[in-house]
Formats: structure tokens, sequence, C-alpha cells
């Protein structure tokens, strides 16, 4: 059974960066059939795909248009987990961040991650 | 404004039986497999159906997907009062690189 647990701080300050990690459980960041993403939602915005990072052979990184000049989805193989980074954040930033695997469908979601962008 | 298209609302009486439509276009659902996610509050969205009409393991086959052209729906048979939720459906986008696109959710309420 694959399992995310998702870790990070819920409140970042307006232009820092927003970082979290996802621990991946019963599947391997390294898979050559998965992709590993991070979605927000808001209850403006609705469910926001970020990107994703995934492994065929050599590492891809896949950005949402929206997102891409502020974003780094990072695999960390020697933990088997990925982490987001989305800097320059606003208050337009704040929602409930998950990670998810993909290996067809979204299948397996993180438990969610409120950030608040405040001062 | 989210790209797939779902009644924000329905609702039912125990018992009967509910759709939900999610209408995309071309680049998502006319060319890719749907998918349908329960959400529950304060919970993360929960895989009902994926590839139009699959259901994983563990979920009762009250649920039922279909896809026709460029829209999807989701039926929902002898509804229950925990069937309450936020449905939501899903599909990748082959626009802009590619990308996931979610529609902006319905509330069922059983009545």
């Amino acid at each position: 059974q694959v399992q995310l647990q998702q870790s990070g701080p819920g409140l970042v300050k307006p232009s820092q960066t927003l970082s979290l990690t996802c621990a991946i459980s019963g599947d391997s960041v390294s898979s050559n059939s998965a992709a590993w993403n991070w979605i927000r939602q808001s209850p403006s915005r609705g469910l926001e795909w970020l990107g994703r990072t995934y492994y065929r052979s050599k590492w891809y990184n896949h950005y949402a248009v929206f997102v891409k000049s502020r974003i780094i989805i990072n695999p960390d193989t020697s933990k088997n987990q990925f982490s987001l980074h989305l800097n320059s954040v606003t208050p337009e930033d704040t929602a409930v961040y998950y990670c998810a695997r993909s290996g067809g469908p979204l299948d397996y979601w993180g438990q969610g991650t409120l950030v608040t962008v405040s001062s | 404004q989210s790209v797939l298209t779902q009644p924000p609302s329905a609702s039912g009486t125990p018992g009967q039986r509910v759709t939900i439509s999610c209408s995309g276009s071309s680049s998502n659902i006319g060319s890719n497999n749907a998918n349908w996610y329960q959400q529950l509050p304060g919970t993360a969205p929960k895989l009902l159906i994926y590839n139009n009409n699959q259901r994983p393991s563990g979920v009762p086959d009250r649920f039922s997907g279909s896809k026709s052209g460029t829209s999807a729906s989701l039926a929902i048979s002898g509804l229950q009062s925990e069937d309450e939720a936020d449905y939501y459906c899903a599909a990748w986008d082959a626009s802009l690189n590619g990308h996931w696109v979610f529609g902006g959710g319905t509330k069922l309420t059983v009545l």
C-alpha cells in the first residue's frame, strides 16, 4: 500500500519560499512507472496541478505554466521523498497543498498541508 | 474558473440514483481518461473512478462512471448518507506541454 506523508511549515511570509516534503512508502521515487506530483486547493481557485517529477532512465521535471518561473520539484532518492519549493509567494498562494502519485490517474495522495502566506 | 465544468451542487434522497456531469474539451476528456474523486471535509481527495469507468479496490459498485466524447459522468445508485461529500472530475490535458486539470467540484447533499 502506497502512503505519502507530507511535512513542512504552515505559515510563510510574503516574498519568501514555500517548502514542503513528501515522504514515500510502498513505492520508490525512482519508479519507472510513476510520477510524483504537487497539487494545491483553495476556495477561490479550486484544485490546481503545480508540477511533477519522474524518472525514465533520467530525471524529468514538468511544471504548470502559471508557476513555471517560481517552482522547483526535487526528488531525493536517499530518503525516498520529493519536495516542493515555491518562491516569491504572495497571499494568493495560500492553499492546502497535496502531494500525489500518478501511475495513470492521481491515485495516492498525501494528507494535505494548509500553507498560509501572511506577515 | 476550472477547466472542467461540473454543476456546483446535486442532491438526492437515500436509495435514489444521482448523476454528476463533467464537461471538458478535445484536449482533455476528449482524448484522455476521466477520473473521479470523492472528498470528505478536511481530507484529501480519494480516487473513486479511474480510466472512465474503473473502480479501485474497495470502492462499492454503487459508484459507476462513463464517458462520451468530451464529457464524463459519475453515477451513484442506492444513495447513502455517507455519500454526502464533494466530487471532482479530473483528466490529463495535452495542451501547454500537458498538465492535470480538474472540475470545480460538485457538493452532493443527501436529503
